[in-house]
């Protein structure tokens, strides 16, 4: 079964501390891994995804096939970082499937 | 450029009654996408559109859901009649290609009293 998993329904760090959203996913084809982010009052909108290989607002993330993991790494986290997370798959058929969020909250 | 727009944003309706919700995609985007997040549950795929064709329609729970695109243009989903568990947002979004980004409109609040 298709499946993300995001085990921390919040996180909270303190302003430049090093930040990792976890995200697991269960796929038995190729995936295709996304971040997305809703900030307040605003859209869900993409952060990342692994096949661009990109890094934005200085987030990474690594697909790691053997673990099956897609975890969200920023080294120096901000408070405009606060916002909900969501890991997201997409596959074959293009829908994609969303873990259940995690709140990063970025005290100063 | 306009991004993804629904309307209405916000809907409060009593069980029984019909709902329509509309999407209005990015211009030029042949793929369109139904989503929803009910209470304390994950964004789950509803529905995908490739003009005015149901691509796959897998995710949409029961007849009580009815989703068009005539014209391959904006998109409706319309509850009827709607019950208490249809309460929740209601995303849309689109993309230009198939499996290229999807942007997301702002989300329609459903609530159903």
């Amino acid at each position: 079964a298709q499946r993300v998993t995001q085990p921390e329904k919040l996180l909270s760090v303190f302003k430049g501390a090093p930040v990792e959203l976890k995200c697991n996913y269960s796929y038995s084809g190729s995936p295709e891994l996304f971040w997305y982010v809703q900030y307040s009052r605003q859209r869900l909108q993409l952060l990342l995804r692994h096949i661009s290989r990109e890094s934005i607002k200085g987030f990474t993330a690594d697909l790691n096939k053997g673990e099956t993991s897609f975890h969200l790494k920023k080294p120096f986290a901000q408070e405009e970082d606060s916002a909900m997370y969501y890991c997201a798959l997409g596959g074959a058929t293009n829908k994609l499937i969303f873990g259940t969020g995690t709140l990063l909250a970025v005290q100063p | 450029e306009a991004g993804v727009t629904q309307f209405p944003s916000h809907s409060v309706i009593e069980k029984g009654q019909t709902v329509t919700l509309r999407c209005d995609p990015i211009s030029g985007h042949d793929n369109l996408y139904w989503y929803r997040r009910v209470m304390g549950k994950e964004i789950k795929f509803l529905l995908h559109f490739v003009k005015e064709s149901k691509q796959d329609e897998s995710g949409m729970p029961n007849n009580r859901f009815l989703a068009e695109r005539t014209g391959g243009t904006y998109s409706t989903l319309k509850v009827q009649p709607a019950e208490l568990e249809d309460s929740g947002v209601y995303f849309c979004a689109s993309s230009q290609f198939f499996q290229e980004t999807q942007y997301f409109g702002p989300g329609t609040r459903l609530l159903v009293l």
